[in-house]
């Protein structure tokens, strides 16, 4: 079945630095996309959402950008820090989904000191 | 902003017990709550869909008379693993939608680590 998925399973950055995490969906039909943040032990913590009439959303050190063309989804983390350490998942959604999130593999960011 | 919380944050049980993990939804009304079950190192998988009122709607492959579901207020779901054995073993969270309509977040609990001895 469609799907949303992930190009890199682990993320190395050094502290300070920018994080980009990508992630591929596959489903043409998909219109609201959201990133979480979960760490060891936690549930997922909603970051930022988008919708497909958009293609750039900023938040706090946080950008995600859509391009729909070739189905594709980014996280930038702006001056990564210690505490952005964990797992970052995208998930998409759509009307005919109802409210069921596909989530894809999930990314470990690492952030070195 | 909203908040979910799940009870027990963990629990450990013997084989071929029942437990129950509670899903509330803290300062809001919510209709809708999902299941979710996240083995380590995976990705999130849905359960069920928990509907205030009425019966859940179970994703294929995840077997109803086992994993038990109850949304009985709009802000409280129940989820109750029956004759648990260990490859129950997982993560179990769960999430409420605080919006109008599919395009806005869904909000996790902390999530449940069952352990079955």
């Amino acid at each position: 079945g469609e799907s949303v998925g992930l190009h890199l399973p682990t993320l190395s950055v050094q502290e300070g630095d920018n994080s980009i995490i990508n992630c591929a969906y596959s489903n043409s039909a998909s219109d609201y996309f959201i990133w979480y943040k979960q760490e060891s032990g936690k549930g997922p913590q909603f970051i930022i959402d988008i919708r497909s009439n958009m293609d750039k959303r900023q938040g706090q050190r946080v950008t995600v950008l859509l391009n729909k063309t070739v189905k594709h989804l980014s996280l930038q983390i702006a001056a990564t820090q210690p505490g952005d350490s964990a797992v970052y998942f995208c998930a998409e959604n759509s009307k005919a989904a109802g409210n069921k999130l596909t989530f894809g593999g999930g990314t470990r960011v690492l952030v070195k000191p | 902003g909203a908040v979910v919380s799940q009870h027990p944050s963990w629990v450990i049980c013997k084989s071929g017990t029942s437990v129950k993990i509670e899903c509330r939804s803290l300062d809001f009304q919510a209709t809708t709550m999902f299941w979710y079950r996240q083995f380590p190192k995976q990705s999130l998988m849905l359960m069920a869909t928990s509907n205030e009122g009425s019966k859940a709607t179970y994703e294929q492959g995840v077997e109803k008379d086992k994993f038990l579901i109850n949304h009985a207020s709009l802000t409280l779901s129940t989820l109750t693993v029956t004759s648990a054995h260990p490859e129950d073993s997982s993560f179990y969270i769960c999430s409420a939608w605080t919006g109008g309509s599919y395009n806005s977040p869904l909000h996790f609990g902390n999530g449940t680590r069952l352990t079955v001895t």
